[in-house]
């Protein structure tokens, strides 16, 4: 079953803007993952967040993560078109679960116009 | 950085037809590779887990005859879609996680396999 929900299903916006895109999920985890995947290629990993952290940042990407909410966000400062992808989270882990299995989510398709 | 080859990357071909899909780690040793399906506009679900050396490990609801996985060394593993028919149609994407270290997985760029 789908661990991760994320939201919103589909982004819009201008390039410059920000977006942010959250996911929920349901089980415990050791950690969470975002991942990026271009249309009808393979997914390529962003950023990991481990369960005892709350905020983490890589260039332009900020990841937050609360684990009593069961909730993370992905923050893309000044979007350029080249954004222009699915986004995928995925957690791993928790209690009785293997560290390195990943659940989805269902994924947030972020267009970014120029 | 860690590089996964995926091959074909496109296969269409009749019903009936078994079709194998190669995943392959370049650059490093991959104790576990994995392998997902992913239909239009949804997320990636995984199939099974393949460890090296030995058998690989289902999902539920995942047929262990109809996909038979094969993970002969720590760079390859292989998907065989036995008599695949058109429900099978779908995008197969494998994932390795490096021997080595505390890496997070790394893609292939999957395969789209349309079966007619």
């Amino acid at each position: 079953s789908q661990q991760g929900e994320e939201d919103p299903q589909a982004l819009s916006i201008q390039e410059g803007e920000n977006a942010t895109m959250n996911c929920s999920y349901k089980t415990s985890i050791n950690n969470l993952q975002w991942y990026r995947q271009n249309s009808g290629r393979g997914l390529v990993h962003l950023i990991l967040i481990r369960s005892n952290e709350r905020e983490k940042h890589s260039g332009r990407l900020r990841v937050t993560l609360d684990t009593s909410k069961k909730s993370s966000s992905l923050l893309i400062t000044a979007s350029r078109a080249a954004d222009t992808a699915s986004y995928f989270c995925a957690t791993a882990g928790g209690s009785g679960g293997s560290n390195y299995k990943l659940t989805f989510g269902k994924g947030t398709l972020l267009t970014v116009n120029p | 950085g860690a590089v996964v080859s995926q091959h074909p990357s496109r296969v269409i071909c009749k019903s009936g037809t078994s079709v194998k899909i190669e995943c392959r780690s370049l650059d490093f040793q991959a104790t576990t590779m994995f392998w997902y399906r992913q239909f239009p506009k949804q997320s990636l679900m995984l199939m099974a887990t393949s460890n090296e050396g030995s058998k690989a490990t289902y999902e539920q609801g995942v047929e262990k005859d109809k996909f038979l996985i094969n993970h002969a060394s720590l760079t390859l593993s292989t998907l065989t879609v036995t008599s695949a028919h058109p429900e099978d149609s779908s995008f197969y994407i494998c994932s390795a996680r490096p021997r080595r270290g505390n890496q997070p997985q790394h893609f292939g760029d999957g395969t789209r396999l349309s079966i007619l």
